[in-house]
């Protein structure tokens, strides 16, 4: 059974330009979320997507946001880049929307803001 | 709010020792869900471990095993025999009941390394 995928791998954009990310789950999970890993600050969690709807978004400003498709797959878009955008972006899906259920992550977006 | 915390940033054992990363975690929760992360080089976050708050029986998985004991507030992971393949860095995670709403917490990670 394939894993959660993402796509691209690197992506190098400058300040103000705006990043898309794309993720697709392990076949049959309807939920996304995504994360941001950046340098000292760990990894925090930015959006959560159930079928079709954004559940919750952690503490982000609204220039990250994103949706997921009919096919669960899911995109984020960060609007405005800024240099501390620089960061690794973790998918995971979960079979369902329960509190607690297992999260399995994709191999994540390295995205680098010059 | 949920907090979770790994005091230990870096740990360095030599192979074929017995090593321990702590996790002590903070919840209002009754209900809720813990898990170990690990995060090799390339950048995946693997899998290892759930637990809910109801289960503190300690679990083993070959030479892997966790120690759950909610008096303490803890659920530390244990690498028996260690190896260098174990070398990574290792992430304790808590999940609150209610939906997933706010996705996980995690702690920020140990990084186990394991000489030859």
């Amino acid at each position: 059974e394939a894993g959660v995928t993402q796509s691209p791998t690197h992506l190098i954009k400058t300040r103000g330009q705006q990043a898309t990310l794309r993720c697709s789950p392990i076949s049959g999970h309807t939920s996304v979320y995504w994360y941001q890993q950046a340098l000292g600050l760990g990894l925090q969690f930015l959006l959560w997507y159930d079928e079709g709807e954004e559940r919750n978004r952690g503490n982000f400003p609204p220039r990250f946001s994103g949706r997921q498709f009919p096919n669960y797959s899911s995109e984020l878009n960060v609007n405005a880049l800024e240099l501390e955008d620089s960061a690794l972006y973790l998918c995971a899906s979960s079979l369902e929307r329960q509190g607690g259920d297992t999260q399995y992550f994709g191999p994540g977006t390295r995205l680098t803001v010059l | 709010a949920q907090k979770v915390t790994q005091a230990q940033t870096e740990i360095s054992v030599v192979e074929k020792e017995d090593v321990t990363l702590d996790c002590v975690y903070e919840t209002r929760d009754t209900t809720y869900y813990l898990f170990w992360y690990k995060q090799p080089p390339s950048g995946e976050l693997v899998f290892l471990i759930r637990r809910n708050s109801f289960d503190e029986q300690n679990e083993i998985s070959g030479r892997y095993s966790w120690n759950f004991q909610k008096s303490t507030s803890s659920f530390n992971f244990t690498i028996t025999a260690s190896q260098v393949v174990d070398s990574a860095v290792y992430f304790c995670a808590l999940s609150e009941s209610g939906g997933g709403a706010d996705g996980l917490t995690f702690g920020k990670g140990t990084h186990l390394i394991i000489q030859p």
